[in-house]
């Protein structure tokens, strides 16, 4: 039972904003929604991390409804450099213990 | 500030041998995590610890062990290496469970012959 549900890719052209949005029905009270980032024979590296409403840093938003069974990662003005894969982490139940499990990622593509 | 050191960055092993790979964080982080990366997928969980002495199965847990003796170290080991081993292993690290966000190892390279 997937946890968390993302496209499997995307494409954008440079300069463009993109909006990645990774579906958790299943979201806990307590979970926190946290979105990586990952470029080949790397770590994934931390990008932004919500729990309810919207958030912002300096690379990314985080916007999150209220019934925060999805969220929506915004990257403003992509480059060529944003080409990578993103993941949405939320926990799951796993085993009758709480685990925090990565979905499948979205492949984004930034072209010239 | 190193962050998570992972060693050997690259291995190759043949089958039934065993080796552990190391993992070891300086920022006195009370989670540590193990994934491992097929080519072309995402990652999967394989053990995680709360704080030393206690640690859980994650996803694929299978053909694997962990020990958490102090706080800074989180070594992985395979017992009897199979080819359905071969992946990136990656060790992570985070002050809370999930808030903060994990901070990731290099990775070290598997390959199983």
């Amino acid at each position: 039972l997937a946890k968390t549900t993302q496209p499997i890719s995307m494409d954008s052209y440079e300069g463009q904003e993109v909006n990645i949005t990774c579906s958790h029905n299943n979201i806990a009270t307590n979970d926190y929604i946290t979105w990586y980032q990952q470029f080949p024979s790397q770590g994934p590296r931390f990008i932004i991390q919500g729990y309810k409403t919207k958030v912002t840093n300096e690379v990314a938003s985080l916007f999150i409804p209220a019934d925060r069974k999805s969220s929506t990662l915004s990257l403003p003005r992509v480059s060529l450099s944003d080409t990578a894969v993103y993941y949405c982490l939320v926990g799951a139940w796993m085993d009758s213990s709480y685990k925090l499990i990565f979905g499948s990622g979205t492949r984004l593509l930034v072209r010239p | 500030n190193a962050g998570v050191t992972q060693t050997p960055k690259f291995r190759i092993l043949k089958i039934g041998q065993s080796m552990t790979l190391q993992c070891t964080q300086d920022m006195n982080h009370n989670y540590m995590y193990w994934y491992r990366q097929d080519p072309g997928m995402g990652l999967k969980l394989i053990y995680y610890s709360v704080g030393a002495g206690i640690t859980d199965k994650g996803e694929v847990p299978n053909g694997y062990n962990v020990s958490r003796s102090t706080t800074e170290d989180f070594p992985l080991r395979l017992e009897l290496a199979a080819p359905s081993q071969t992946s990136v292993y990656f060790c992570a690290s985070s002050y809370s469970k999930g808030e903060g966000g994990y901070t990731f190892g290099s990775g070290t390279r598997l390959t199983v012959v």
